[in-house]
């Protein structure tokens, strides 16, 4: 069974960077496209971006000028960077995978929340 | 950008009713929908892949139906664990876009 861990500080000061870990057991990171979302709360869901195992990136263009990914493939984690955060950026957020075949999240990290607030 | 619309924003209902969610893509999407269940403190978890197909482990009275523009989800009878938020999702193909619906809180009556 494939699991998620998301890591990182949970309290950012603005105009910081965010950097978050997602760690995945039970199943190798190679061949799927990875993914991470967002969610403040009591509001919906935003996708921020994916990568593929081979470092090919593409991310929401509403926040494209600040996020960076990246993979290791042999720590089986990948990491998400969000530059010049803001309050606006409070929020849960989870990393997920994205199926072989479909384009869906088929499994999902239980979620980190990160505050920004100095 | 394809813009997901859900309704409607909060369901109440018993348990042992049926339930109807509906999502509207702004344009066609095919078949490329899914729906996702998130109860409180909890990840979202995938129910429906490709508007009608069952995720693993997702029970029958869930199904999914729909293609184009408008899709609905139906759980033919509610079970107290069923109450919860349903978002709808698809991915555009370039740029590759992941977008949700707002989501309906299906709620006890």
């Amino acid at each position: 069974q494939v699991q998620l861990q998301e890591s990182g500080p949970g309290l950012v000061k603005p105009s910081e960077t965010l950097s978050l870990t997602c760690t995945v057991s039970g199943g190798s990171i190679s061949s799927y496209y990875w993914s991470w979302i967002r969610q403040p709360a009591g509001k919906g869901l935003e996708w921020i971006g994916r990568i593929y195992t081979s470092g090919s990136t593409n991310y929401n263009p509403s926040l494209k000028s600040r996020v960076t990914m990246s993979v290791d493939t042999s720590k089986n984690q990948f990491s998400l960077k969000l530059s010049s955060v803001t309050a606006a950026d409070t929020a849960v957020y989870y990393c997920a995978r994205v199926g072989a075949t479909t384009p869906y999240l088929d499994y999902w990290g239980q979620g980190t929340l990160v505050t920004v607030s100095s | 950008e394809i813009v997901l619309t859900q309704s409607p924003a909060t369901l109440s209902l018993s348990p042992g009713e049926r339930a109807t969610l509906s999502c509207r893509a702004s344009q066609s999407v095919s078949s490329y929908l899914a729906w996702y269940q998130q109860k409180p403190g909890q990840a979202p978890r995938l129910l429906i892949y490709d508007a009608s197909n069952r995720a693993t482990g997702i029970p029958a009275r869930f199904s999914g139906s729909g293609s184009g523009t408008d899709f609905t989800l139906t759980i033919s009878s509610l079970e107290p664990e069923d109450f919860a938020v349903y978002y709808c999702q698809q991915r555009s193909n370039w740029p590759p876009l992941y977008t949700f619906g707002q989501g309906t809180k299906l709620e006890i009556k």
